[in-house]
């Protein structure tokens, strides 16, 4: 158990469904990461929130849209996906981002399948 | 750029055996931090171990060592009579600041399985 829960764990959607991906953290950090894992290639960062303001956007399509209410929960909102959207999502958290030495700590991931 | 060559891709071996995962790193900064991670078929991602540049000591915990060598850029990982719960997929990561702001750069990852 790293702290960092992921819901659901597994997500079928259509393309035209809109869904989303919830990310709570319990470690008292102020740092929240989207991250997607896909076959064969290395976890893309996608987006940064820091203080619940966002501060990095991977050059991420708009058909994913981050919410932080909190720094203790981040969304994903999902709408109008594509089957290459398929892949592993990886909520992580940090005491705070920009910080050399941190040490970000992983959800286990909702495994999304885009049919 | 900043880059992290993880070259093996999947690594088989037997119960018992000892096992080195290779990482090797690009970076022009002179202050960064190497990390290792876990991914058990499970999902998430498990920190192992977090090391910077400044610190070359080697590091054991348990089954677990460490090599750090800056001559040659490489962070190996080493499993000392692994056991079938080391199963996983291993990943390298840097985290620099001039070049990436701190941005955890990962490596594509290692598949260890380890047969009983």
């Amino acid at each position: 158990e790293t702290g960092v829960t992921q819901t659901p764990r597994h997500l079928v959607m259509g393309m035209t469904n809109k869904k989303s991906l919830k990310c709570e953290q319990h470690l008292g950090h102020n740092a929240m990461y989207w991250y997607k894992q896909s076959a064969k290639k290395p976890l893309e960062l996608m987006f940064v929130y820091n203080f619940k303001e966002q501060t990095e956007n991977n050059s991420v399509p708009s058909r994913f849209s981050p919410e932080c209410p909190n720094s203790s929960h981040l969304f994903l909102h999902l709408h109008t996906l594509q089957p290459e959207d398929s892949a592993l999502y990886l909520c992580a958290s940090s005491p705070v981002a920009g910080g050399l030495e941190n040490i970000q700590y992983f959800g286990a991931g909702t495994r999304l399948s885009v049919l | 750029a900043q880059k992290v060559t993880q070259a093996q891709t999947e690594i088989s071996v037997v119960e018992k055996e000892d096992v080195t995962l290779d990482c090797v790193y690009e970076t022009r900064d002179t202050t960064y931090y190497l990390f290792w991670y876990k991914q058990p078929p499970s999902g998430e991602l498990v920190f192992l171990i977090r090391r910077n540049s400044f610190d070359e000591q080697n590091e054991i915990s348990g089954r677990y060592s460490w090599n750090f060598q800056k001559s040659t850029s490489s962070f190996n990982f080493t499993i000392t009579a692994s056991q079938v719960v080391d199963s996983a997929v291993y990943f390298c990561a840097l985290s620099e600041w001039e070049t990436s702001g701190s941005r955890l750069t990962f490596g594509e990852g290692t598949q260890l399985t380890v047969n009983p």
